[in-house]
């Protein structure tokens, strides 16, 4: 089964650094881009970026360029975004997604299962 | 910076049909913007729907269904039923150098 496993919840104080994980397993890592998405309290989501394991080649939104990394490690199957100084507005739940792409054909398609993000 | 826009709420009745919009600023969505449809029900993670315009996800139910109209991307909506009361999410590829960007979201009601 194609699954994506976020870490755990985190709380943090404004200005601490995190890095949050997204595990893939039941497909090949490395043939995939994996996509990151924020959803503030109430609101909508929010396209940050995305990241091609086999190279790293990585995409940002202009919203969040210079604002977070994005980062694999393909000895664990594992895409991971981080901050280097968190402020109060990145408390938010954050999605990784599967990039699903060929010929004429774009798509998101399977979703880890998000990580709450607490900055207070 | 570009804007993609939906309309914020929609009310519809058990058994009804409903179209949702998803519309670009920088002028008429096409098939090369690759449309998406993601539905998020109250505390979940979104669900994709609809991809590349019209293509239903294996676990798409056939009531959902997508298309370009009138210069933006459409979810109908044939058939609702009170499960189907849900956020809606469009997404729009703008090309490698700005990514890809997420409508607003519409609110459907099922009253």
């Amino acid at each position: 089964e194609v699954q994506l496993v976020q870490s755990g919840a985190e709380v943090k104080k404004p200005g601490e650094s995190l890095k949050i994980s997204c595990q893939i397993s039941g497909y090949s890592f490395s043939s995939y881009w994996i996509g990151w998405v924020r959803q503030m309290p109430g609101k909508g989501l929010d396209w940050m970026g995305i990241i091609y394991p086999v190279d790293s080649d990585t995409r940002y939104s202009p919203s969040f360029q210079g604002q977070v990394t994005l980062s694999v490690d393909k000895s664990i199957n594992t895409a991971y975004l981080q901050w280097r100084s968190l402020k109060a507005s990145d408390t938010a739940i954050y999605y990784c997604a599967r990039r699903w792409s060929g010929y004429g054909y774009d798509a998101f398609d399977i979703w880890g299962q998000g990580t709450m993000v607490t900055v207070s | 910076q570009t804007v993609v826009t939906q309309e914020p709420s929609l009310t519809v009745s058990p058994g009804g049909k409903v179209t949702l919009t998803c519309a670009s600023s920088t002028g008429v969505v096409t098939s090369g913007d690759h449309p998406s449809w993601f539905q998020q029900r109250p505390g979940q993670t979104p669900r994709p729907l609809i991809y590349s315009t019209d293509n239903k996800h294996s676990w798409t139910p056939a009531r959902f269904s997508g298309s370009l109209l009138g210069g933006k991307a459409a979810l109908t909506l044939s058939g609702v039923q009170p499960e189907d009361e849900a956020d809606y999410y469009c997404l729009l590829y703008f090309g490698a150098a700005q990514g890809w960007v997420f409508g607003g979201g519409t609110k459907v009601t099922v009253l």
